[in-house]
This record gives structure tokens, C-alpha cells and sequence, in this order.
């Protein structure tokens, strides 16, 4: 069965320290990752997939088929960073889109 | 902001009584999406839809209908039937699919049955 999988419902670092958000993902093809955030009051939005290879605000998230996850990292995180952060799932041609529970990022000064 | 449109912001519902959670978009996005987020749970499918006149069960549809007449709008009615009605209701849309194309999420409708 398809699944997303995030083991932190919390994550509390202070400003400077790294951030990693864990995502684990359960499928049997080639999926595509994504990962959404969630700032407080505004809409739900898509920080990076990982087609891109590509840096967004200082995030970067690699692929390990291996190990079946699509880890959120930062070198040095910021206030401005506290979110909520979803991992999602696509596969191939399909038009379903699985997220995992969430994991809170609070930074603090 | 912008783009895509949900109404109202809160809706309050009696038990019995079915109710329609309006989302409109201006992107010209072909696919548009009903998601449920409860706390804890992230977000789940209810209904998706690739095009004008045609729309697919997600993963938790029992209880829910949608109509998708016009590009625009997709129009999602929680009906009696549904046990647990009160959450949080997403809406998305796309250009086309997800594995190509970014959703984009409106502001949501939350809804409380009294």
C-alpha cells in the first residue's frame, strides 16, 4: 500500500542549529516526493520536489530509494522556518497526491 | 494569494442536514481537488477531478458527493450520510496531475456539526 510516513509530530531546534524532518514512503513503483508547508495563517504551499533538485529558502530534500525516504534538511535554521511541514507521495500518472501526518517545525530564538 | 476561492470560511451544520463547501479557481487548471485534514492525520482524498463533467473516489468518498459542471468550480456537498463531518476541508487545484504539476490549495472551509 502507498504511505507517507512522518515520525515527528514536533520538532523544536534553535535558531542556527540544522533541521532534519524525516519522511519515510512506502510504494512499489517510482514515485515522485514533494514537500508542502504550512505557515501560520497562510495557505498551504509547495516548498520542493524532488525532480527538481533544487534549493527553496535554503531546504533541500534528497531521494534514497534505498532507504525509501525524502528527508527535509537545512543547514541553519531561522524563525521564519516555523511551519507545518507535509510530506506527499505521487505515483506516476496518478492523480492522487498522499501526504503524511505532518511534523511542526518551531524555531526558536 | 489568490487564484482559488473556498466559502464559507466556517460553516456550522445540524446533524441530518446536508451541506455544500463551495471552491472556485481562475487558474484555468484542469484538475481540481477535496481534501479532509483532522488533526494528526494530515491530509486525505475525498473526491479528485481531471476534467469537466468527471470526477474519481479518493480514499475516504463515503459520505461526500461532488459535481464538477464548469472548470471553475467543484462544489463538494457533505451529506447526512457522512458519520463524522466536522474537520477541516481543503480544495486544490492543478494544471493537470500531480506527479507534474503543483497543487495549489485554497484557504479551506472548516465546518462543525452541532
Amino acid at each position: 500500500a502507498q504511505r507517507v510516513t512522518q515520525p515527528e509530530k514536533l520538532l523544536s531546534v534553535f535558531k542556527g542549529a540544522p533541521v532534519e524532518l524525516k519522511c519515510n514512503y512506502s510504494y512499489s513503483g517510482s514515485p515522485e516526493l514533494f514537500w508542502y508547508v504550512q505557515y501560520s495563517r497562510q495557505r498551504l504551499q509547495l516548498l520542493l520536489r524532488h525532480i527538481s533538485r533544487e534549493s527553496i529558502k535554503g531546504f533541500t530534500a534528497d531521494l534514497n530509494k534505498g532507504e525509501t525516504s525524502f528527508h527535509l534538511k537545512k543547514p541553519f535554521a531561522q524563525e521564519e522556518d516555523s511551519a507545518m511541514y507535509y510530506c506527499a507521495l505521487s505515483g506516476g500518472s496518478s492523480y492522487k497526491l498522499i501526504f503524511g501526518s505532518g511534523t511542526r517545525l518551531l524555531v526558536r530564538p | 494569494d489568490g487564484g482559488i476561492t473556498q466559502s464559507p470560511k466556517y460553516l456550522f451544520r445540524k446533524e441530518g442536514q446536508n451541506v455544500t463547501l463551495s471552491c472556485e479557481q481562475n487558474l484555468n487548471h484542469d484538475a481540481m481537488y477535496w481534501y479532509r485534514q483532522d488533526p494528526g492525520q494530515g491530509l486525505r482524498l475525498i473526491y479528485y477531478s481531471q476534467i469537466v463533467n468527471d470526477f474519481q473516489k479518493g480514499d475516504i468518498a463515503e459520505g461526500y458527493s461532488v459535481s464538477r459542471e464548469k472548470k471553475e468550480s467543484f462544489p463538494l456537498t457533505v451529506t447526512s450520510a457522512q458519520k463524522n463531518p466536522t474537520a477541516f476541508y481543503l480544495c486544490a487545484s492543478s494544471m493537470s496531475g500531480p506527479s507534474t504539476d503543483t497543487q495549489y490549495f485554497g484557504p479551506g472551509t472548516r465546518l462543525t456539526v452541532l
